[in-house]
């Protein structure tokens, strides 16, 4: 199984609503990722966790929160977001090992996100 | 400042001719990849370069390595409109711990 899944596929949530976003891959990575990607743009990271533990978070602001509720799964929780927030969320997994396998990230679909 | 820049960044053709898009850098990598994204959906791997020089093949898309790991290129052969997409070069320069993408080439391959 060489894919990632993300659960919804779209969202459209007001600025006081809380939801979150789902990611899960069954290839045994360990490394797992949250992008944001506007429109015509390249992706931009977000959140990496490596073995279930944060690694780095790009100063996203707090209204992003992730979660890694083990090795396969990763959620973005989202509260009181704004409409500049609206984009492409994309998910993606590694290999938990500085080697080559490392930087080949596997992507999900997305979720399209629209704050209102 | 962005350290990859691709170029061109945006390519309009019709099918069955060549391109070639180019990934540049001042900075060394130990590999780069390469990603095609379509509209609404994630980007997808289509290779990793490793040895500097190093030339790889998948159908009609040929990719290079630079010889200093600073820069690769994508070459496709009479292209189609499948060939149509946002194309994105990736690596993680030094000793840098995040992969950092191209600034991305949107190919668009009409009839």
């Amino acid at each position: 199984d060489t894919e990632v899944t993300q659960t919804p596929k779209h969202l459209v949530m007001g600025m006081t609503n809380k939801k979150s976003l789902k990611c899960e891959q069954h290839m045994g990575h360990r490394a797992m990722y949250w992008y944001k990607q506007k429109a015509k743009k390249p992706p931009e990271l977000m959140f990496v966790y490596s073995y279930e533990k944060l690694s780095i978070n790009e100063s996203v602001p707090s209204r992003f929160s992730p979660e890694c509720p083990n090795s396969s799964l990763l959620n973005l929780h989202l509260h009181a977001l704004q409409p500049e927030d609206s984009a492409l969320y994309l998910c993606a997994s590694s290999q938990g090992r500085r080697t080559v396998s490392y930087n080949e990230q596997f992507f999900g679909p997305g979720t399209r996100l629209t704050v209102l | 400042t962005q350290l990859l820049e691709q170029s061109p960044q945006f390519l309009s053709i019709q099918e069955g001719e060549n391109l070639t898009v180019y990934c540049n850098s001042s900075s060394v990598f130990s590999s780069l990849q390469w990603y095609r994204q379509e509209p609404g959906e994630g980007p997808v791997l289509l290779v990793t370069v490793v040895t500097g020089g190093e030339v790889k093949k998948l159908k009609r898309l040929t990719f290079q390595f630079g010889d200093a790991r600073k820069d690769s290129s994508l070459h496709i052969t009479a292209a189609q409109p499948g060939d149509t997409g946002l194309y994105l070069c990736a690596g993680v320069p030094g000793t840098a711990s995040k992969l950092t993408f191209g600034t991305g080439t949107r190919l668009q391959v009409t009839l």
